[in-house]
């Protein structure tokens, strides 16, 4: 079963605070994603990565960096953090093409 | 910008019904397909995915596929109180990643 670990958990920030947000992966997939999941949105792409080395835009970028040191790891970075980023964040990793996405058990930010 | 959309938001059905969940998209050149189910505070889990027109089955789950009328859609035959989740449909259209749809929660009352 692929696997996919995120940390930390829970999160409590305060605004304007830095946040980052990591996730592992033992699938040895080349691409990984991260997500937030807001009702009534469904999940939206943050930032995805072809390999280590490499971060791309998803669909609402702003506010957030990524990073991809290792074929493994793949961060989220909230450089300051604001009440509308509270939100549950999933990160994924997937094959190309047809592949599926694995996904983390989630992490839940709040910013006060 | 592939637009993916999905009917209805939520949806109560019996135990032993058949329910069916849909999903369109704007993208005609869409390649790959697939319905996620997320269980209530955990993560989405591929269901089924299917990549040609036409009908896959497995189990009491059946897609259809119509990439002339961008549309999709689960069936899911005998339905069970566990089937009960909020449903993800995602699209791979000429981009080079899946974009999900908004989801449909559906509860299975006994």
């Amino acid at each position: 079963e692929a696997a996919v670990t995120q940390s930390p958990r829970n999160k409590v920030a305060v605004t304007g605070g830095k946040v980052t947000l990591s996730c592992n992966q033992t699938n040895n997939h080349n691409n990984m994603y991260w997500y937030r999941q807001d009702t009534g949105h469904g999940l939206r792409l943050i930032h995805y990565s072809y390999g280590a080395g490499s971060t791309e835009k998803g669909d609402i970028p702003d506010g957030y960096k990524a990073s991809r040191p290792s074929q493994e790891n793949f961060s989220l970075i909230l450089e300051l953090a604001t009440p509308s980023q509270t939100s549950v964040y999933f990160c994924a990793s997937g094959g190309q093409g047809a592949h599926e996405q694995y996904f983390g058990p989630g992490t839940r930010l709040t910013v006060l | 910008q592939q637009n993916v959309q999905q009917s209805p938001e939520s949806l109560i059905v019996p135990e032993g019904a058949r329910t069916s969940l849909n999903c369109t998209f704007s993208d005609s050149a869409s390649q790959y397909f697939w319905w996620y189910r997320q269980h209530s505070g955990k993560a989405p889990k591929a269901l089924m995915s299917i990549f040609s027109n036409g009908e896959k089955e497995e189990g009491r789950f059946t897609i259809h596929l119509n990439k002339a009328s961008l549309h999709f859609s689960l069936h899911i035959r005998d339905s069970q109180p566990s089937d009960s989740a909020l449903y993800l449909c995602a699209v791979k259209g000429s981009g080079t990643y899946q974009r999900f749809g908004t989801g449909t929660k559906l509860q299975v009352v006994p």
